[in-house]
């Protein structure tokens, strides 16, 4: 099944604790990305990657690093977590980018005390 | 002010009903509109797209462009209670990778 798989589903983690919220897609899909949802604020961008090795920011990417070195991973990191980080975070593939429009991991629901 | 713009409602509609969806914008250079259906604790998923002014009908569903008004709209008839979700407008520059999000309308469909 095609799909994009995200870990864990939920996290509870104190300030300044460093942690990896995995993401990988089996698709193939050449376009990776992770955003916020936050109530009253939408989806937000931290950070894309259009192939492994090439990454950029997206509109909110204080406090996240990402890496993408195999096409299929690209674990978001928080090196030290803030309570402002407390969100829905959700990694996305695609294989054309805008075109075809993005599909969706089940979603990291993270608790920063 | 935001990017895109979409009322957060709650929407609540009996069966049957004709729901209308809206967003609107302020770049004029968005040329890819996406909307996005989100099931409670689930990611949201590709419901249409369509590439600059137009409409575009898919089943129940109908995607309707207004470039000049930078307005987007999202017809569905006959809903169903299948069809409660949040509903997401998306849009893009190009075909590159960042989109802007509207923040989303909760519809509720009553059997």
């Amino acid at each position: 099944e095609a799909q994009v798989t995200q870990n864990p589903r939920y996290l509870i983690t104190v300030t300044g604790k460093k942690l990896t919220v995995t993401c990988s897609q089996n698709m193939n899909h050449e376009y990776m990305s992770w955003y916020r949802q936050d109530p009253g604020l939408g989806l937000r961008q931290i950070y894309y990657s259009m192939n492994v090795e090439v990454t950029d920011k997206g509109d909110v990417p204080e406090g996240y690093k990402v890496s993408r070195k195999e096409k299929r991973n690209f674990p978001l990191i928080l090196e030290s977590p803030s309570p402002n980080q407390t969100s829905l975070y959700f990694c996305a593939s695609s294989a054309t980018g805008a075109v075809l429009g993005y599909t969706f991991g089940s979603g990291t629901r993270l608790t920063v005390v | 002010q935001k990017e895109v713009e979409q009322d957060p409602g709650p929407l609540s509609v009996p069966e049957g009903a004709i729901v209308s969806l809206n967003c609107t914008y302020s770049n004029s250079a968005f040329q890819y509109f996406m909307w996005y259906r989100q099931y409670s604790r689930k990611g949201p998923e590709l419901l249409m797209y369509t590439y600059s002014s137009g409409n575009k009908e898919d089943g129940r569903f109908t995607a309707q462009v207004d470039k000049s008004s930078k307005y987007i709209s999202l017809f569905i008839r006959d809903s169903q209670p299948s069809d409660s979700a949040t509903y997401l407008c998306a849009m893009s520059l190009n075909t590159g990778n960042q989109f802007y999000f509207g923040t989303g309308t909760s519809l509720t469909v009553i059997p």
